[in-house]
């Protein structure tokens, strides 16, 4: 079956560590997103990813660092400069289109980080 | 400004109603997409259409329905016969070539089917 994995589903981190969060897809995209969703909010995109060994920063990158090495993978690093990092993050991935558009996003099915 | 504007922010209807959330977007460009996602409790966001703006035939799949009206920038969603599966929190995005590769988020309508 096609899809992405993001893992773990929960996670607890302490004050001052960093962590990172896994997104894999096996829809042969060229594309890869990460989003961050806070309590009864929309969705804030942190970093995405147009093509292998390229990513650009989204609204809210700070804090947060990226590695794009594999087409199939697009890891998060939520680091301990984030200073409120507690939120669900979801990963997506699309096809790659010209001309600034974004082809249809497909999401995982999030991680949920909890700072303790 | 908004470009992709839900003005409702909750809707709560009874079972077996029909419900419309409403999607009023902002754009310059000739060529764009529309889309719609569901998310419903346990998190994960699932597509529900794509419509570029080349095609403004209304679509229906089941008990959804879409009315896209470029003359008033929106891109309605209506659920006819609502049932309790069909509760979850409704995005409208918007992508064009100005956006830079992303999609500009709607806020969101969270939708209540009560039984």
């Amino acid at each position: 079956d096609g899809g992405i994995t993001q893992s773990p589903k929960y996670l607890f981190r302490k004050e001052g560590q960093n962590v990172t969060l896994s997104c894999e897809q096996n829809l042969n995209h060229d594309a890869m997103y990460w989003y961050r969703q806070d309590p009864g909010q929309g969705l804030r995109l942190i970093y995405y990813s147009q093509i292998v060994n390229d990513f650009q920063k989204g609204d809210i990158a700070e804090g947060y660092s990226v590695s794009r090495e594999k087409k199939e993978s697009f890891p998060l690093t939520v680091t301990s400069a984030q200073k409120n990092p507690t939120a669900f993050y979801l990963c997506a991935s699309s096809t790659r289109l010209a001309g600034g558009l974004t082809d249809t996003q497909y999401f995982g099915p999030g991680t949920r980080l909890t700072v303790l | 400004a908004q470009k992709v504007t839900q003005a409702q922010t909750e809707i709560s209807v009874v079972e077996k109603e029909d419900v419309t959330l409403d999607c009023v977007y902002e754009t310059r460009d000739t060529t764009y997409y529309l889309f719609w996602y569901k998310q419903p409790p346990s998190g994960e966001l699932v597509f529900l259409i794509r419509r570029n703006s080349f095609d403004e035939q209304n679509e229906i799949s089941g008990r959804y329905s879409w009315n896209f009206q470029k003359s008033t920038s929106s891109f309605n969603f209506t659920i006819t016969a609502s049932q309790v599966v069909d509760s979850a929190v409704y995005f409208c995005a918007l992508s064009e070539a100005g956006s830079n590769y992303q999609l500009i988020w709607g806020a969101g309508t969270k939708l209540i089917i009560k039984p």
